[in-house]
């Protein structure tokens, strides 16, 4: 148990849809990074935040946005879902805002756009 | 954009035998970590290598880091079915921002 919970594990929606990923870093983690790993594409970074603050985007789509609240959780939305956003959506947390640290993955959440 | 390939793809081998996966790029990384990740969970880290020519090793695990730092090896020792998993480099860019190849996927057989 890495210590990071993601809600929920699974989701299935139909295209054109809406959903909110939900994470929850560990205990005294400021940062909040969000992958996503489908079969062609590996695990792909798309945005950190840094205690409440926007720090580093990665390939996000524009259809995507995220946010990190006070409690420094973190949601993903993802609206006008298409086929090709079916994929595992990784929170991971870290106590450091850059460099070499560790992350802390959680479990994860499938999506299944339908 | 920075790219890490690695290779092979899939490997499936017996226990006991010993195996060595890669993780290479044109590019200059500040530093490289490998995860494993097995099914249904997030990937979790194993190593960081940092300096050009380090040599990390973890038990059975030893990790080395190109002297230019842009690639990476990883070479089991008498592979146990435990091992089994999908192994994951990722390298950390000058924008801080983990740069991760699609992985090897490790099956050790009894």
């Amino acid at each position: 148990d890495s210590g990071v919970t993601q809600t929920p594990k699974h989701l299935i929606t139909a295209t054109g849809q809406r959903v909110t990923l939900r994470c929850s870093p560990r205990s005294g983690d400021l940062s909040v990074y969000w992958y996503q790993q489908s079969l062609d594409q590996g695990l792909q970074f798309l945005i950190q935040y840094y205690n409440g603050e926007e720090r580093a985007k990665g390939n996000i789509l524009e259809r995507f946005s995220a946010q990190q609240f006070p409690d420094l959780h973190s949601e993903l939305n993802l609206s006008s879902l298409e086929l090709g956003d079916s994929a595992l959506y990784f929170c991971a947390s870290s106590v450091y805002a850059g460099g070499p640290g560790e992350q802390f993955f959680g479990p994860g959440t499938r999506l299944t756009v339908l | 954009t920075q790219l890490l390939e690695q290779s092979p793809q899939f490997l499936s081998i017996q226990e006991g035998e010993n195996l060595t996966v890669y993780c290479n790029s044109s590019s200059v990384f500040s530093s490289l970590q490998w995860y494993r990740q097995e099914p249904g969970e997030g990937p979790v880290l194993l190593v960081t290598v940092v300096t050009g020519g380090e040599v990390k090793k973890l038990k059975r695990l030893t990790f080395q880091f190109g002297d230019a730092r842009k690639d990476s090896s990883l070479h089991i020792t008498a592979a146990q079915p435990g091992d089994t998993g999908l192994y994951l480099c990722a390298g950390l860019g000058s924008n801080y921002k983990l740069t991760f190849g699609k992985g090897t996927l490790l099956t050790v057989n009894p």
